[in-house]
């Protein structure tokens, strides 16, 4: 099973410019998450998605937009990169049971560079 | 959100067991306590969570105080591959689901 599958793995970008980073989840669960992670820090939650067609913000969302336009995918997007946002992005999944008593299931990561 | 407090690091010798402590007497009653560990370069992987009972499964037990304000993840034979960070959670009903990471514990084993 792939389960949560991050694309791609390591990227370098300049400042200004834009990309986005893909996540699939092929576990048919429902909820989707954005998280990043600074050297020596725990995750922060950027945004979430508890269903097709729906995003909210989580703890640090500013720079960052997201879609959910298909139930296996959560799309994170950089419009003009800046160097605060060189982190390690992590995408998770989970089924919403009760909401809160699913466990997430976590992606390998992107690592993003911003120069 | 209700927030968690760790010790930064603790050590522990392989097959020895492993107490890894957690405050969170802020929790409210339909609160999760969940327990997460991320191995070095990778993304972190679920552990086991709780509500008010203890919880065992093959990884871990969970250890819940009877006021809930604080929890003890137990690894019964430390190895070389539990060296990793471990992160106390509390998981709130109604909010998506979202976890909310503090700073975690770091756990080194010793062989």
């Amino acid at each position: 099973n792939a389960g949560v599958t991050q694309t791609p793995k390591f990227r370098v970008l300049k400042t200004g410019q834009s990309m986005t980073l893909l996540c699939a989840q092929d576990m048919n669960h429902e909820y989707m998450y954005w998280y990043r992670q600074d050297p020596g820090m725990g995750l922060r939650l950027i945004h979430y998605s508890v269903g097709e067609g729906t995003t909210a913000k989580g703890e640090v969302p500013d720079g960052y937009n997201v879609s959910r336009l298909k139930k296996q995918n959560f799309l994170l997007g950089l419009e003009s990169a800046a160097p605060s946002q060189t982190s390690v992005y992590f995408c998770a999944s989970s089924y919403p049971g009760q909401g809160h008593n699913q466990p997430q299931h976590f992606g390998d990561g992107t690592r993003l560079s911003i120069l | 959100d209700a927030k968690t407090t760790q010790p930064n690091s603790m050590e522990s010798n392989e097959e020895e067991p492993v107490h890894l402590p957690c405050n969170h007497s802020t929790i409210s009653g339909t609160d999760y306590i969940h327990w997460y560990r991320q191995l070095p370069s990778q993304g972190p992987e679920y552990v086991i969570h709780g509500l008010t009972s203890n919880v065992n499964n093959r990884m871990a037990s969970l250890a819940i105080a009877e006021d809930r304000k604080s929890s003890t993840l137990i690894l019964h034979r430390a190895t070389l591959r539990d060296a990793a960070v471990y992160y106390c959670i509390l998981r709130t009903y109604n909010q998506g689901g979202k976890l909310i990471f503090g700073q975690g514990t770091e756990l080194s084993v010793k062989p």
